[in-house]
């Protein structure tokens, strides 16, 4: 069962349109993360955030934006979307060290 | 580069093998060693997680070692089951709990 929750689970959408995908999670875990997952690629870590106002690109470089106004909510926005923000982008939450729990993902495609 | 490599890339086997996938991990001041389950469309299912103070953890069917002086990972299923076929992903993880994730191995098990 699935305590940590995306939508929309598929969205196919035009070049230049404003896109926010959307993560919440019920286990009131303060860490939660974005990953970007390419097909037949590795997770790479977009944005993560360690509890409420905090917020932190990772390793891999995004033209994407998240904020952290509640602890159960982490949404990530693209303000123009561009044909190379085609991808998987991967929601997961966790408590300390904890393994992160992981949403079932966002197939986003731009045409 | 916190690099992390894991062949085979994929994998067949018959119903009732044991079987072995293998991570590399190049930086040695590891966290822990992660392993998930990705199965098609989902997110990931962890499944191991090895502190950088221990050399193994099982789960099941399921063992993982950990040999961090040749930055080494394996993940050994007993008895393979047409259920178990996936894509495993391995990932080491820093003190902050940020993943590294390798490219993972798709596993199919023939019954």
């Amino acid at each position: 069962e699935a305590d940590i929750y995306q939508t929309p689970r598929y969205l196919v959408i035009g070049t230049g349109k404003k896109i926010t995908l959307e993560c919440s999670q019920t286990m009131g875990h303060d860490k939660m993360y974005w990953y970007q997952q390419d097909p037949g690629m590795e997770l790479h870590l977009i944005h993560y955030s360690y509890g409420v106002n905090s917020t932190e690109k990772g390793d891999l470089s995004s033209e994407s934006t998240v904020s952290r106004i509640r602890t159960e909510h982490f949404p990530l926005t693209l303000e123009s979307a561009r044909p190379s923000h085609t991808s998987q982008y991967l929601c997961a939450s966790g408590r300390g060290n904890q393994p992160q729990h992981f949403g079932d993902g966002t197939r986003l495609s731009i045409l | 580069k916190q690099e992390v490599t894991q062949i085979p890339a994929a994998l067949s086997v018959p119903e009732g093998e044991n079987l072995v996938l293998n991570c590399s991990f190049t930086d040695s001041a590891i966290y822990n060693l992660q392993w998930f389950r990705q199965d098609p469309g989902k997110g990931l299912t962890s499944l191991l997680l090895i502190q950088s103070s221990q050399r193994e953890q099982t789960s099941g069917r399921l063992n993982a070692s950990l040999d961090k002086s040749s930055g080494r990972s394996t993940l050994y299923i007993a008895a393979s089951q047409p259920g178990d076929s996936a894509t495993y992903l391995c990932a080491r993880g820093t003190g902050a709990n940020n993943l590294f994730f390798g490219t993972g191995t798709r596993l199919t098990v023939i019954p």
